[in-house]
């Protein structure tokens, strides 16, 4: 199926980790995606991460890749209470469509 | 150089009429995609235009149609609303693909009553 798993709700302290995670479906799929949801707002790119690689860097995000248990996670190091939204993680399925991850509720508390 | 627009944001309509959502890409890009997101359904792939032609289709019904012009503005329309039609829909353009980095529009928000 077409089903991208992640858990509903993270709630973290400010200056604190928060790891979220995600399990899709394809193994084909070439990139991987992290995208942010603010209220009111569409969807923000935050990182991507292509599938021959295991871990991507960038400022406060790591990304973690794990193409045999087809597990993806997203780390932000010092979150902030800015970094309170909606995260989805995607996967790419051939030949060219984007499906979205039922999305994670991360809520950041001082 | 400004980014992905949606009109209208808001929306309301009542069962049975059809409704037109428009999108204008950043410019440049050529690849429009349509979501729709609801609480239940999460956000799920619509269609994907690119130079005119739908490239790919998600798993809606024929309600749901759209278009792309050639200066890469897109529509989607939905005809006969149902109440299950309430959503957040969101627009998103790229440069070529439908993969490729994705830009998003803030959404049209409708309501069916």
């Amino acid at each position: 199926g077409e089903d991208v798993e992640q858990s509903l709700f993270l709630s973290v302290r400010e200056g604190d980790s928060s790891v979220i995670n995600c399990t899709y479906t394809d193994s084909s799929s070439t990139y991987l995606y992290w995208y942010k949801q603010e209220p009111g707002a569409g969807l923000q790119l935050l990182t991507y991460i292509f599938s021959n690689m295991d871990m991507k860097q960038d400022q406060r995000l790591t990304v973690l890749l794990n193409k045999k248990d087809k597990h993806l996670s997203l780390r932000i190091a010092d979150t902030q209470t800015g970094d309170s939204a909606i995260y989805f993680c995607a996967e790419t399925l051939p030949p060219d469509k984007l499906i979205f991850g039922t999305g994670t509720r991360l809520q950041v508390f001082p | 150089k400004a980014g992905v627009t949606q009109t209208p944001r808001y929306l309301i309509k009542t069962r049975g009429q059809q409704v037109t959502l428009s999108c204008s890409p950043i410019s440049g890009h050529r690849s429009v995609s349509w979501y729709q997101q609801t609480p239940g359904q999460g956000l799920q792939f619509l269609f994907e235009y690119f130079s005119e032609t739908q490239r790919n289709k998600g798993n809606f019904p024929g309600r749901f149609s759209g278009r792309q012009f050639s200066n890469s503005r897109s529509e989607m329309n939905v005809s006969t609303l149902e109440l299950g039609d309430s959503a957040l829909y969101l627009c998103a353009s790229s440069l070529v693909s439908g993969v490729d980095e994705q830009y998003f529009g803030p959404g049209t928000r409708l309501t069916v009553t």
